[in-house]
């Protein structure tokens, strides 16, 4: 199974709007609306920010929020703020049962 | 309060075998999927492995099979994954992390995850 495709960094300034993009295929994120997303900063463990496509947790900001489009799901932060410096992975259950994660963004603050 | 503590990592011979184990508390253990999780150093994440709430489903990743074994004590609220024949590569962070919701088998998302357990391979 092929991680799938995220772009390496994404950066954006604080109270503007970036999104970052998955793209897998058919058989993962084209194929099941199970896509999350995951939010890590240096030395901690990932969060989970998306589950469902478009779904928060509860307690993850609104700033937050995700869609999907065929093979490809995006994640958009609204009102960038300095703590949303991170590492972003998505994450999709695949036709062999199984679950494969992109290669992760590292967005930045400016 | 959901918290899993990983524990067993350490520094290990390539060819070797290591034990890690998660205990879980703060939720009923028994009613959720559970999963391995690990990242290599300065790399992205990467699924290992899971077992569903009763141990009737278990997956592994293509690149891991016959090497790695997940299992799970639900009477002990523990997590465990067994990792044979080790690699270099295999050298990475561990994390547990539940599933979701309370289905037996929840190919949603990894809604909690523990610190990680640090396991080195090397000679």
């Amino acid at each position: 199974q092929s991680a799938l495709t995220q772009p390496a960094s994404v950066s954006g300034s604080p109270g503007q709007s970036i999104t970052i993009s998955c793209t897998g295929t058919s058989s993962d994120v084209g194929g099941y609306n199970s896509v999350s997303w995951y939010q890590q900063h240096p030395g901690k463990a990932p969060k989970l920010m998306i589950y469902d496509v478009s779904n928060r947790p509860s307690g993850v900001s609104n700033r937050f929020s995700g869609s999907k489009s065929g093979n490809t799901a995006s994640l958009t932060i609204s009102g960038l703020q300095a703590e949303d410096e991170a590492d972003y992975y998505c994450s999709s259950y695949t036709s062999s049962s199984n679950w494969v994660f992109g290669g992760g963004t590292k967005l930045t603050v400016l | 309060e959901v918290q899993l503590v990983e524990s067993g990592g350490g520094l290990v011979k390539p060819g070797g075998s290591l034990r890690l184990s998660c205990a879980a508390s703060g939720f009923t253990f028994s009613t959720y999927t559970m999963n391995w999780v690990r990242q290599a150093p300065g790399k992205g994440l990467e699924w290992v492995s899971s077992i569903s709430s009763s141990s009737s489903y278990i997956h592994y990743a293509d690149s891991l099979k016959g090497r790695f074994s997940i299992s799970r004590d639900n009477a002990k609220n523990s997590l465990y994954v067994q990792m044979n024949s080790l690699r270099a590569e295999d050298t990475a962070v561990y994390y547990c992390a539940r599933g979701l919701s309370t289905s037996g088998w929840d190919p949603s998302a990894f809604g909690y995850w523990g610190q990680g357990t640090l396991v080195t391979v090397s000679s």
